[in-house]
């Protein structure tokens, strides 16, 4: 079956402008993650579905940042008034939601560039 | 707060020559381990994960790791490497009863044939 998907593969934008990631899970799968990788670093979580709820967004590093789930599958994260150092690899992942040690499946994730 | 620290950022090795990758971690509370790997150009990939058990865990493609509680350590070990092997590798952690992976920064292998 088909993986987890991100959309758009690369996205170039102006400081100060306003985006949107976009991700969808592998169906039947509750639990949702974002993560952020900068270079040279391992990915850095962001924030936890569970069904559309955020269960847990203590990785969100400011306000600016914001992610919805409305129907419990697809996932988009929002980053106001963009920042140069915003400029990363977002990684979206899902998993089966019961346990907190079930495998995560990584999408190819989203290179967010910020000019 | 959980930690990991990958102690080699860049590893060479010779095709068919063992490797090891080597982590560590710190946590003030149990832990639950993972490897990750990361082809160019591809998502990342469970290689293979510590619960609880056998401190000796056998994952995909003839990787193994072993969880060491007294020196917190859970390093990545192959006897025989290949040049499909050339990828980056990360080390993981989960804090019980948490969802959150906490990575290191990563081991990029480097296979040479």
């Amino acid at each position: 079956g088909a993986g987890v998907s991100q959309t758009p593969s690369n996205k170039v934008t102006e400081k100060g402008k306003y985006v949107e990631l976009r991700c969808d899970p592998i169906s039947g799968h509750t639990a949702l993650y974002w993560y952020r990788q900068s270079l040279g670093q391992g990915p850095e979580f962001l924030i936890y579905f569970q069904g559309t709820g955020a269960a847990d967004d203590s990785g969100l590093p400011n306000d600016r940042f914001f992610a919805v789930r409305p129907e419990g599958s697809v996932s988009t994260l929002k980053i106001q008034r963009t920042e140069r150092g915003d400029s990363a690899v977002y990684l979206c992942a899902s998993s089966l939601g019961e346990s907190p040690y079930n495998e995560q499946f990584f999408g190819p994730g989203t290179r967010l560039t910020v000019l | 707060a959980q930690s990991v620290t990958q102690l080699d950022s860049q590893v060479p090795v010779f095709e068919e020559a063992p490797v090891e990758l080597r982590c560590n971690y710190s946590s003030s509370v149990s832990v639950y381990l993972f490897w990750y790997v990361q082809y160019p150009n591809q998502g990342l990939q469970l290689l293979l994960k510590y619960l609880s058990g056998s401190t000796l865990v056998k994952g995909i493609n003839g990787f193994e790791a072993e969880f060491n509680k007294s020196q917190t350590s859970f390093h990545l070990r192959k006897p025989s490497v290949h040049i499909s092997d050339t990828a980056e590798y990360f080390c993981a952690v989960i804090r019980a009863g948490s969802y959150q992976l906490t990575f290191g920064k990563g081991t990029k292998l480097s296979v040479i044939p």
